[in-house]
């Protein structure tokens, strides 16, 4: 079946520690995208990637970083300069950029 | 600055008892409104996009309608199953979030046997 993973699905890091979130879609799908959820707000976007090797920031790209070397992988590094990283993260893939985008099943990070 | 509102932030209802979901838009320009399904711990489920004025779609008991100003999310006759958040986002066509999806906080529905 197609579709996009997230993994992993709950996360634990100490503070000031970097952590890589993983996105995989086998969708063909060339958009990719990271958004941010917090309790009581809309989902905001942390960046996005049209085609491999290019991507942009979203509204709130500071201290986040991604890479876009395939088609099907776009993972998310959060660091330690994001500093309010305990969220859940939903990784998104589209046909084309802002068409209808279909949603992994998040990664819960949470910061201690 | 583009915006968009949804009301009511949750809503009980029993089953059997249909309602409606407001979504209000401020943008510059649409170019479409997609509403999504949450359930929760989970990642949103596409339902619907809707790209011009007086357009319409349905899927099962529920039904989105577009206005120059909002979208309404019609749910007939609900059941238990059909609880979850349900969320709206707009994508505009000019300004400064051009292309980027601009999503609301979400109206929570919760539907009693």
């Amino acid at each position: 079946d197609g579709g996009i993973t997230q993994s992993p699905k709950y996360l634990f890091r100490k503070e000031g520690q970097n952590v890589t979130l993983s996105c995989e879609q086998n969708l063909n799908h060339d958009a990719m995208y990271w958004y941010r959820q917090d309790p009581g707000q809309g989902l905001r976007l942390i960046y996005y990637s049209q085609i491999v090797n290019d991507f942009q920031k979203g509204d709130i790209a500071e201290g986040y970083s991604v890479s876009r070397e395939k088609k099907e992988s776009f993972p998310l590094t959060v660091t330690s300069a994001q500093k309010n990283p305990t969220a859940f993260y939903l990784c998104a893939s589209s046909k084309l950029l802002n068409t209808e985008a279909f949603f992994g099943q998040g990664t819960r990070l949470t910061v201690v | 600055e583009d915006q968009v509102t949804q009301s009511p932030e949750a809503l009980r209802l029993q089953e059997g008892e249909s309602s409606s979901l407001n979504c209000s838009y401020t943008v510059s320009g649409l170019r479409g409104l997609f509403w999504y399904r949450q359930d929760p711990g989970k990642g949103p489920e596409f339902l619907f996009t809707l790209y011009s004025a007086g357009e319409e779609k349905e899927k099962e008991r529920l039904k989105a309608t577009l206005t120059k100003k909002e979208s309404f999310l019609h749910i007939t006759a609900p059941k238990p199953e059909d609880s979850a958040t349900y969320l709206c986002a707009v994508q505009a066509r000019y300004g400064g979030s051009q292309g980027n999806l601009i999503f609301g906080k979400g109206t929570k529905l919760s539907v009693k046997p």
